[in-house]
């Protein structure tokens, strides 16, 4: 069955540490694996799109790796403006859930000033 | 990226009405897709609506409850029928991006609370 995890479920940093937000997967042939931030009250806001083991992208403060098995969000030196959701989706590419993106439950990201 | 706009915001409403939620694209894209978001959980597709066919429906999901239009490239609706207090939850819908593979753009989300 294809599935996403996220952890932590919540994570509070203070502004200016460093940390990473996990994404673990199990999908029937990858098409691509991708990450949303989430404020409250809005729409999923697009971040990046991997699509395949060791790809890496970069925005801002903000990078992703991703491996067979799991993305890491990276976040280096956050602000308090990065306080959001974050929310780890994949794609199939094949089987039962081919094409539909597969949501994990998000962590929920505080960056206290 | 395609900027999306769903009406109305929120709403309020009574067990047992029905309330129709709207898309509008800023562009003309070939697949549109319906989403809820329980409190606390994840997204969840309910249908994937094409223009010019039946939307598809996800396991779980029925037309009766959720029927949806799709009546040109730019434009779709969906009926949550028949209200009940589980209904209550935020409904978004997406597009995929055209020559950007698979990535999907979010609607600002319909919140809907059922009492």
């Amino acid at each position: 069955e294809d599935q996403v995890t996220q952890s932590p479920e919540a994570l509070r940093l203070q502004e200016g540490e460093s940390s990473s937000l996990n994404c673990s997967y199990t999908v029937s042939g990858l098409r691509g694996l991708f990450w949303y931030r989430q404020d409250p009250g809005k729409g999923p806001e697009f971040l990046f799109t991997l699509y395949s083991a060791g790809e890496e992208k970069e925005k801002e403060r903000l990078k992703a790796t991703l491996t067979k098995k799991e993305s890491f969000l990276h976040i280096t030196a956050p602000k308090p403006e990065d306080s959001a959701t974050y929310l780890c989706a994949v794609q199939a590419g094949y089987g039962g859930s081919q094409g539909n993106l597969i949501f994990g439950k998000g962590t929920k990201l505080s960056v206290k000033p | 990226s395609a900027v999306i706009s769903q009406k109305p915001s929120r709403d309020i409403c009574q067990r047992g009405t029905s309330l129709t939620i709207q898309c509008q694209v800023d562009s003309q894209v070939t697949m549109m897709f319906w989403y809820r978001q329980q409190p606390g959980q994840s997204l969840t597709l309910i249908a994937t609506a094409n223009q010019g066919s039946e939307a598809t429906y996800e396991s779980g999901f029925v037309i009766d409850k959720f029927p949806i239009s799709r009546p040109n490239l730019t434009f779709s609706t969906l009926t949550v029928s028949n209200m009940s207090p589980e209904d209550s939850s935020i409904y978004l819908c997406s597009v995929e991006s055209l020559g950007k593979p698979y990535e999907q753009y979010f609607g600002p989300g319909t919140r809907l609370t059922v009492t």
